[in-house]
C-alpha cells in the first residue's frame, strides 16, 4: 500500500528566504505525485503534480517540485517566500494504473517570520 | 465555475444528533470524495464514488457512518447517531473521470476541493 511522509510538522522561514518541503513516498510502481496548500479555513488546493516526464515540474505561486525516484522522494521548494505563502501544505501520492484514491501525508504548517 | 459547494461551513451538535452534510460537486465531474480532516490522523478517505454508485467505503469509520450519491450532482455523508470523536473537518472533493484516456493525459486524477464542513460534537 502507499504511503507518504512528511517529516516536517512544523517548518519557519523568514519572508524572502528560500524553502524546501520535505515528502518522501512508499510505493511499489510509478506514482502520481501532487501537492496541495491548504490556507486556514480553506479547502486544499492544488499547487502542481507529477504524472510522467520531466522530474521538475513547476506550480503556481512560484512553487516547484523535484521527483526523484531513487530516493522517493517530491520535494516542493520556493526561492523566496511570502507572507502569503503561510499555511499547511500536504504532499499526496495516487496510483498510476486506474488511480482511484490518494493518500495524503500528515502535512507541514509553514510559518511565515516578516 | 463555482467549485465543490459544502454546506453547512460550521455545525455544532449534541451527541447522539443526526449529522447530515452535503456536497455539490463541479458539474461534469463524475467522481466524488469524502475525507475527514483531523489533527491526530490527518485526512482520511472515508468513502468514493464513480457515476453516483459507492466504489469504495473502505475508510468509513463506522455504520454510525453513511454516504449516499443520488445524482450527479448532490451527495450526502450522515452521521446516526453522532459522537464526540467525530468532531473534525470533513471535506468533499470531486474530479473528471474521462474513459479511454491515460490519466497522465487527462488529468484525471486532479481532485478539487470544497472548504469542509466543520463538526463539532459536543
Amino acid at each position: 500500500a502507499q504511503s507518504v511522509t512528511q517529516p516536517d510538522i512544523h517548518i519557519t522561514v523568514s519572508e524572502g528566504a528560500s524553502l524546501e518541503l520535505r515528502c518522501n513516498y512508499s510505493y511499489g510502481a510509478t506514482p502520481y505525485l501532487f501537492w496541495y496548500v491548504q490556507s486556514p479555513g480553506q479547502g486544499l488546493q492544488l499547487l502542481l503534480k507529477y504524472f510522467s516526464g520531466d522530474t521538475l515540474v513547476q506550480g503556481i505561486k512560484g512553487f516547484e517540485a523535484e521527483f526523484k525516484r531513487s530516493q522517493s522522494s517530491f520535494n516542493l521548494r520556493k526561492p523566496s517566500v511570502h507572507w502569503s505563502d503561510a499555511a499547511e501544505y500536504f504532499c499526496a501520492v495516487g496510483r498510476f494504473q486506474g488511480a482511484q484514491k490518494l493518500v495524503f501525508g500528515q502535512g507541514t504548517r509553514l510559518t511565515i517570520n516578516p | 465555475d463555482a467549485g465543490v459547494i459544502q454546506s453547512p461551513r460550521h455545525e455544532v451538535t449534541e451527541m447522539g444528533q443526526e449529522v447530515t452534510l452535503r456536497c455539490k460537486p463541479i458539474s461534469g465531474h463524475n467522481s466524488l470524495f469524502w475525507y475527514r480532516q483531523t489533527m491526530m490522523r490527518g485526512l482520511e478517505l472515508l468513502i468514493y464514488f464513480n457515476n453516483n454508485v459507492p466504489i469504495d467505503d473502505s475508510g468509513m469509520p463506522e455504520d454510525r457512518f453513511s454516504a449516499k450519491m443520488p445524482n450527479a450532482s448532490f451527495s450526502t455523508l450522515k452521521i446516526q447517531p453522532s459522537e464526540p470523536r467525530d468532531s473534525a473537518v470533513y471535506f468533499c472533493a470531486s474530479r473528471p473521470v474521462r474513459r479511454g484516456l491515460p490519466l497522465r493525459i487527462s488529468g484525471a486524477n486532479v481532485l478539487t476541493f470544497g472548504a469542509g464542513s466543520r463538526l463539532t460534537v459536543l
